[in-house]
């Protein structure tokens, strides 16, 4: 499996205000994925990448933004933070050895005051 | 496009009964498929996958999962449930040779003592 990693689990942050999840994964996967889950429901992907500089949006329409600088790193950037924005994230990479089967971080829960 | 129904929001069980949790999805040829448990405020953690060959696939946790083509089925099965079972489990597909995953919304197991 891979070690992906998500920073910070838990943030509460007021109305406006700039934020950057962090994901890393170190098991040098080109695939990476960010989901947006809330509450109760299933999760729905809102952007995707397959390798360095290369970034594409999900089925789900979102206003973060995301970059891929280095294979391991795939942050999530929201300009100004609201309170629809409050849900979990959570980031995963795929293992092309074991057909693209897709392995999560633990997740960061974001809270918009 | 593709589609995934967990028909049971909710499901309460005692511990040692056996478990069956149903997943439907409509697509139109075989797709590979998963199954993945969430702990509270967890992240996904995978618990099996069908890409081809036996419909019977063994997974981590003493669960198991059989694929039915005729019915669209991929349920997932354990004889005796233990305490720490209880969370939520999402099934999910992706279609032949694409990583890209749809999840259904998930059943929430509880176990009674």
């Amino acid at each position: 499996e891979a070690d992906i990693y998500q920073t910070p689990r838990y943030l509460v942050i007021g109305t406006g205000k700039k934020i950057t999840l962090e994901c890393s994964q170190t098991m040098g996967h080109d695939k990476m994925y960010w989901y947006q889950q809330d509450p109760g429901m299933e999760l729905h992907l809102i952007h995707y990448s397959y390798g360095v500089n290369s970034t594409e949006k999900g089925d789900l329409s979102s206003e973060s933004t995301v970059s891929r600088i280095r294979t391991e790193h795939f942050p999530l950037t929201l300009e100004s933070a609201r309170p629809s924005h409050t849900s979990q994230y959570l980031c995963a990479s795929s293992d092309p050895s074991r057909g693209e089967t897709q392995y999560f971080g633990p997740g960061t829960r974001l809270l918009v005051l | 496009a593709q589609s995934v129904t967990q028909p049971d929001i909710h499901i309460t069980v005692s511990e040692g009964a056996s478990l069956e949790l149903r997943c439907n999805y409509s697509y139109g040829a075989t797709p590979y498929l998963f199954w993945y448990v969430q702990s509270p405020g967890q992240g996904l953690q995978l618990l099996l996958k069908y890409f081809s060959g036996d419909t019977l696939v063994q997974g981590i946790k003493g669960f198991e999962a059989e694929f039915k083509r005729s019915q669209s089925s991929f349920n997932l099965r354990k004889p005796s449930v233990h305490w720490s079972d209880a969370a939520e489990y999402f099934c999910a597909v992706a279609p032949f040779g694409n990583e890209k995953l749809t999840f259904g919304t998930g059943t929430r197991l509880t176990i009674i003592p």
